[in-house]
């Protein structure tokens, strides 16, 4: 069976400090990734999507980044966060060419 | 114009008796998918039905039915028999045209409230 994880699962950060989260898949190959951001009391925003290694697709132009260096794995990145990046963020994958999208635990992002 | 529509900020429903959570949607697309998702308070989203633009019957996963009225473009979502472990944010999604990924749009929410 597949299983996704996200570490850490908590973060406070101040202003201006830098991110890393990381999501890796098990139990697939080649995955279609997702990243999404999910504001207080709001719905899902789509950051990021990857349908391979090296292969990131933005969709929200902003001050995250992301990479994914391995074929499970997927990281959301920031240099300098701002106080408007704080929220709850959320990793999720796909077969290829299916469209249902299975989430992770999410990470809870504070910035101080 | 918003691609989905979710009026109901929080709905509230004694167990056992049937809910039914609205969803409308917009798109251009003909191939197009609706799906719901519930938020529980620990945060994942758990994937609970699909439907597909063309499927011609309604979907339904035990007691989660979708009630697709493609005329109107609603999908609404239909939980029977509802029980305490019900009570989260449901959310509407909606995936549009065709290829080898899918990307979301997903609506603002509905808390349910499941009162024993």
């Amino acid at each position: 069976s597949q299983t996704i994880h996200q570490w850490p699962a908590t973060l406070v950060q101040p202003v201006g400090s830098p991110l890393s989260l990381e999501c890796t898949v098990e139990g697939t190959s080649n995955p279609n990734l997702y990243w999404y951001r999910q504001a207080a009391g709001r719905g899902l925003q789509l950051l990021f999507y990857s349908v391979g290694i090296g292969q990131i697709s933005s969709e929200v132009p902003q001050n995250l980044s992301a990479s994914r260096p391995q074929d499970r794995q997927f990281i959301l990145s920031s240099k300098k966060l701002l106080l408007s990046d704080s929220g709850f963020y959320l990793c999720a994958w796909s077969w290829r060419r299916a469209y249902e999208q299975y989430f992770g635990p999410g990470t809870r992002l504070t910035v101080t | 114009a918003q691609k989905i529509t979710q009026t109901q900020p929080g709905m509230f429903v004694q167990e056992k008796e049937a809910v039914t959570l609205d969803c409308t949607y917009d798109t251009s697309d003909q191939s197009y998918g609706l799906f719901w998702y519930k938020q529980p308070s620990s945060g994942e989203m758990i994937f609970l039905i699909y439907q597909g633009s063309y499927d011609e019957q309604n979907a339904t996963e035990g007691r989660y039915s979708l009630n697709f009225q493609k005329a109107r473009k609603s999908a609404n979502l239909v939980i029977s028999a509802s029980q305490l472990g019900d009570s989260a944010m449901y959310f509407c999604a909606m995936r549009e045209g065709l290829g080898g990924y899918s990307t979301l749009t997903f609506g603002k929410g509905t808390m349910l409230l499941v009162s024993p």
